[in-house]
C-alpha cells in the first residue's frame, strides 16, 4: 500500500518567510511525528499527534514552529519568520500505535534550504 | 546523560564477516526498541522491532535485548557493502508512545 508521503520534497526560502511542509500518514496509522535532521546530525523530534488527544509539542524549538493534524489525517508543520539555522531536512513518520505495533514508517522529507 | 546511546562510529568491518551495533538506554521501563537503518541522503527505513528479552532473527540480522542491562544491539552476519549505512536505535518509553532516537552509529563494510 502507499506509504508516508511529504511534499515539497525541496524547498528553498528567503530568510523570514514563512513556509509550510505537508506530510501524508499511511491510512489508518493514528500516531503522526515529525523530525527535523541537519546535516550529518542525529533525529530531533519535534512533535507528536496520537489520535484526538493533545500534541506532544515538547521538541518544537521555538513559538516560530506549529505544527497541526486536520481530521486525523494530513499534518502540517509551519515554520513562520525562518532562519538559516532552520535549514533541515524535516521528515515525518507515521505509526499504527496499536496493540504491540509501535513501529514507525518514514516520508521521504522535506530539504528546506533558507537563504 | 542521553536517552538513547550509541557510539557514532564509524565500525569498519570486512565484507563477510559480523557487524555488531550496540544501543543502550536510560528509561528502565522502556518496552520496544526498534533498529532503522539510513543510507545517506535518504530518510530512516525500518530494518527490526523487538521487545521481548532475548534474540529475534530476521534474515541477516539478530536484534537482541537485554532489559536487565538496559541494552539493544544489532549483528549483522554475512556483511555486505550495502549494509554500509547509518544504524539508529530507538526506544519507547514507558510514559508516553514517543520514540526515543540515538543518534546512530556509521557503520561501513569494506570489500
Amino acid at each position: 500500500g502507499a506509504g508516508v508521503s511529504q511534499s515539497p520534497s525541496n524547498k528553498v526560502t528567503e530568510k523570514g518567510k514563512d513556509v509550510e511542509l505537508r506530510c501524508d500518514p499511511i491510512s489508518g496509522h493514528t500516531a503522526l511525528y515529525w523530525y527535523r535532521q541537519s546535516l550529518g546530525q542525529g533525529l530531533e523530534f519535534l512533535i507528536y499527534f496520537q489520535g484526538n488527544s493533545a500534541p506532544d509539542k515538547s521538541g518544537l524549538p521555538s513559538d516560530r514552529f506549529s505544527a497541526e493534524r486536520t481530521g486525523g489525517s494530513v499534518s502540517t508543520l509551519t515554520i513562520q519568520r525562518t532562519q538559516q539555522e532552520d535549514s533541515a531536512v524535516y521528515l515525518c513518520a507515521s505509526s499504527l500505535n496499536g496493540g504491540s505495533s509501535y513501529e514507525q514508517y518514514f516520508g521521504p522529507g522535506t530539504r528546506l534550504t533558507v537563504t | 546523560q542521553k536517552e538513547v546511546e550509541q557510539n557514532s562510529g564509524p565500525l569498519s568491518v570486512p565484507e563477510g564477516a559480523i557487524a555488531s551495533l550496540n544501543c543502550t538506554y536510560s528509561d528502565r521501563g522502556s518496552q520496544s526498541f526498534f533498529w532503522y537503518r539510513q543510507y545517506s541522503g535518504k530518510s530512516p527505513e525500518l530494518i527490526m522491532s523487538i521487545y521481548s528479552n532475548g534474540d529475534k532473527e530476521d534474515g541477516r540480522f539478530t536484534a537482541q535485548l537485554n532489559k536487565a542491562s538496559q541494552y539493544v544491539s544489532l549483528l549483522i552476519r554475512d556483511s555486505q557493502p550495502s549494509d554500509s549505512a547509518t544504524y539508529l536505535c530507538a526506544a519507547r518509553g514507558s510514559s508516553a508512545s514517543k520514540i526515543i532516537f540515538g543518534s546512530g552509529t556509521r557503520l561501513s563494510i569494506r570489500p
